[in-house]
């Protein structure tokens, strides 16, 4: 059975950082590009940012883009986000999710339960 | 940013009736167009993939159909555990999911 599991949220002031996590089992990780997605409290989804399984690709939001920094260690099955200069945009659930195949990059067949992002003075 | 527009915003609908949802793209994703289903505190689930191609699992009530800008999400028969909001995705560039539609019981 697929599981992403998350970690790492929390509260965190403006222009702080904060660091999350994703612990994936029941595949093979290393076979499969991941991404973060987030939902912002009673709207839509919003993808993030995105890694290929080799971490060769990379990509992001440019609502993100220069603040954040998705890494992925193959060896420990984990996927993370870096996220610097928060703003109180960026309040968010935060998903991982797993991308389908390598032909559907974007699209995300499994996805975790989320870790909650509040970013309040 | 291709944009994806839902509609509509909410669907009150009868259990045991059809329901039909729209999405439409900015600019043509040919099929790579995804639907998914969220309840209240649960992460997205994904339905529809392909337009028209069922994820593992999901139930044969549920059809996606349409191509270039126009998709359509089908419920043949609303079932009580429906209800909930469905987000379309396109996934020909970088991914833009739709507002969402809310269906709700009538």
């Amino acid at each position: 059975e697929v599981q992403l599991v998350e970690s790492g949220g929390g509260l965190v002031q403006p222009g702080r950082s904060l660091r999350l996590s994703c612990a994936a089992s029941g595949f093979t990780f290393d076979d499969y590009a991941m991404h973060w997605v987030r939902q912002a409290p009673g709207k839509g989804l919003e993808w993030v940012s995105g890694i290929s399984w080799n971490s060769g690709s990379i990509g992001y939001a440019d609502s993100v883009k220069g603040r954040f920094t998705i890494s992925r260690d193959n060896a420990k099955n984990s996927l993370y986000l870096q996220m610097n200069s928060l703003r109180a945009e960026d309040t968010a659930l935060y998903y991982c999710a797993k991308a389908q195949d390598s032909s559907s990059w974007y699209l995300f067949d499994y996805w975790g339960q989320g870790t909650l992002v509040t970013v309040s003075s | 940013e291709i944009v994806m527009t839902q509609s509509p915003a909410t669907l009150s609908v009868s259990p045991g009736e059809r329901a039909t949802l729209s999405c439409r793209a900015s600019q043509s994703v040919s099929s790579n167009l995804a639907w998914y289903q969220q309840k209240p505190g649960q992460a997205p689930r994904l339905l529809i993939y392909g337009a028209s191609t069922r994820a593992t699992g999901i139930p044969a009530r549920f059809s996606g159909s349409g191509s270039g800008t126009e998709f359509t999400l089908t419920i043949s028969s609303l079932q009580s555990e429906d209800f909930a909001v469905y987000y379309c995705q396109q996934y020909n560039n970088w991914p833009t999911f739709g507002q969402g539609t809310k269906v709700e019981i009538k």
